[in-house]
């Protein structure tokens, strides 16, 4: 079964502090894994995107790590600030065309 | 300014009553979805479209019908609500790469109530 699995569900740090979110992921074929930064109300928004063949991407503080081999991924934040406060949502893409997959996200919360 | 726009963005309804949400981008995307939330569950796929008259089923597609007759416009329609479709519902669209969604740009929302 297509699954994809974050972890931790929630998360708590200080303001400045770095923090890693894992993905991983059971959906085959992979297309590609897509990170979605998600404010309280709001729609998501996209941060990046791995494909099969990409193993590091970065988008300022955020980076992303993809190892299709062990099908996980992992988003780095570095230096948080306040409004990094947010869910962040994993999305795979597999080979049935418009199929996508979400995982159930993790909520960071950041501390002055 | 390129955007997802929903209407409603709150809506109170009764259980069976026929409701229509309707979801518009100007952004010329081929691809559009929609989801819902719910707490715990996070989004969950119900139909999408990749293009003029081709939709398909998600992951919860069940009480709900969608149509694409135009390529701006993806409304979802609920013939009868029932109180388990109680969520907030998101519109989002996509250009197609490689036959399938490229970034999505998510509209605001509706939070749906049904009593």
């Amino acid at each position: 079964k297509n699954q994809v699995e974050q972890s931790p569900q929630s998360l708590i740090i200080l303001e400045g502090k770095n923090c890693t979110l894992q993905c991983n992921y059971t959906v085959s074929p992979f297309s590609n894994l897509r990170w979605y930064k998600q404010d309280t109300g709001r729609g998501p928004v996209s941060l990046t995107i791995m494909t099969f063949s990409e193993n590091t991407k970065s988008n300022g503080r955020y980076t992303a790590t993809l190892d299709a081999d062990t099908k996980q991924s992992s988003l780095h934040i570095t230096a948080s600030q306040l409004s990094d406060s947010a869910s962040y949502i994993c999305v795979v893409r597999g080979s049935t065309l418009g199929r996508l997959y979400f995982g159930r996200g993790t909520q960071l919360t950041v501390w002055p | 300014e390129a955007q997802v726009t929903q209407n409603p963005r709150y809506l109170i309804t009764v259980t069976g009553k026929k409701l229509t949400v309707t979801c518009s981008q100007n952004m010329n995307h081929e691809y559009m979805s929609w989801y819902r939330q719910d707490p715990g569950l996070g989004l969950r796929q119900i139909y999408y479209s990749m293009n003029v008259e081709v939709t398909d089923k998600g992951d919860v597609p069940e009480g709900y019908k969608v149509s694409r007759k135009e390529k701006r416009n993806f409304p979802l329609i609920l013939e009868s609500p029932s109180p388990n479709q109680t969520s907030l519902y998101f519109c989002a669209s996509s250009f197609l790469l490689a036959g399938g969604p490229f970034e999505q740009f998510f509209g605001p929302g509706t939070r749906l109530t049904v009593l």
